[in-house]
């Protein structure tokens, strides 16, 4: 299947730490990218390939992967830090992107 | 510092076809493969296609037969065409931009500010 599965809401305490999940078989292959979006706003690039962070994106946001799940994990989490996150991969033929359903981060 | 403008049409009705362009400015148009994105509103993103410098093509399967893209390398733009437009195809759509980097996978590193397209009669 060509789908990648995300949970449609969590929440963190602010400061305390959070691991958002992203499976698919996709990941058997290829990483994943994470895309931060806020309302009213382009998504952003926030992790991608093995754990890699453009430049400007906060070091507490990391990315790690296990058979088929990617996971995106934010460490001390902040007020501007609440959005939806969204996981990117390629499909299992290899030439078209699939995206996740997203994760709608809320910060209490 | 490399920006994406887009433009086009903002309210189609049924049946009609969409036209939106994506001009790349201060930046190399070449080595990329130059992505459209959608998301209809409240609900999350969808890929459409992509298209890079040399004109290869990678299309979403659900939407191939309606969508067409093209790049103008003397003007560093890319368009999107999408054909029999209907309501469910109300969303904002996106440029974006990934590497080429042989046959990795790329990150969408840069995006457009989106447009709002509306279907209705």
């Amino acid at each position: 299947s060509s789908e990648l599965t995300q949970d449609p809401a969590v929440s963190v305490a602010l400061g305390q730490t959070v691991t958002l999940t992203c499976q698919g078989n996709s990941f058997r292959s290829y990483f994943a990218t994470w895309y931060q979006q806020k309302p009213g706003q382009a998504p952003l690039l926030v992790i991608y390939g093995q754990n890699y962070r453009p430049s400007g994106i906060p070091d507490r946001f990391s990315g790690s992967a296990s058979d088929n799940t990617s996971s995106l994990t934010i460490t001390g989490a902040q007020a501007e830090d609440e959005a939806v996150y969204y996981c990117n991969c390629r499909d299992f033929r290899g030439y078209n992107l699939i995206f996740g359903g997203g994760t709608k981060l809320t910060v209490l | 510092q490399v920006q994406l403008q887009q433009w086009g049409a903002g309210l189609l009705k049924p049946s009609e076809t969409l036209s939106l362009t994506c001009a790349v400015y201060g930046g190399s148009f070449s080595g990329y493969y130059w992505n459209w994105i959608r998301q209809p509103p409240g609900k999350g993103l969808e890929w459409i296609g992509e298209i890079n410098h040399g004109g290869t093509t990678n299309y979403n399967p659900s939407l191939k037969s309606r969508v067409t893209t093209s790049v103008d390398l003397s003007k560093n733009q890319v368009s999107l065409k999408m054909t029999s437009l209907n309501a469910a195809d109300t969303a904002i759509y996106y440029c974006a931009r990934r590497a080429i980097r042989g046959v990795s996978f790329t990150p969408l590193d840069l995006w457009g500010q989106g447009t709002l397209v509306t279907v209705s009669s």
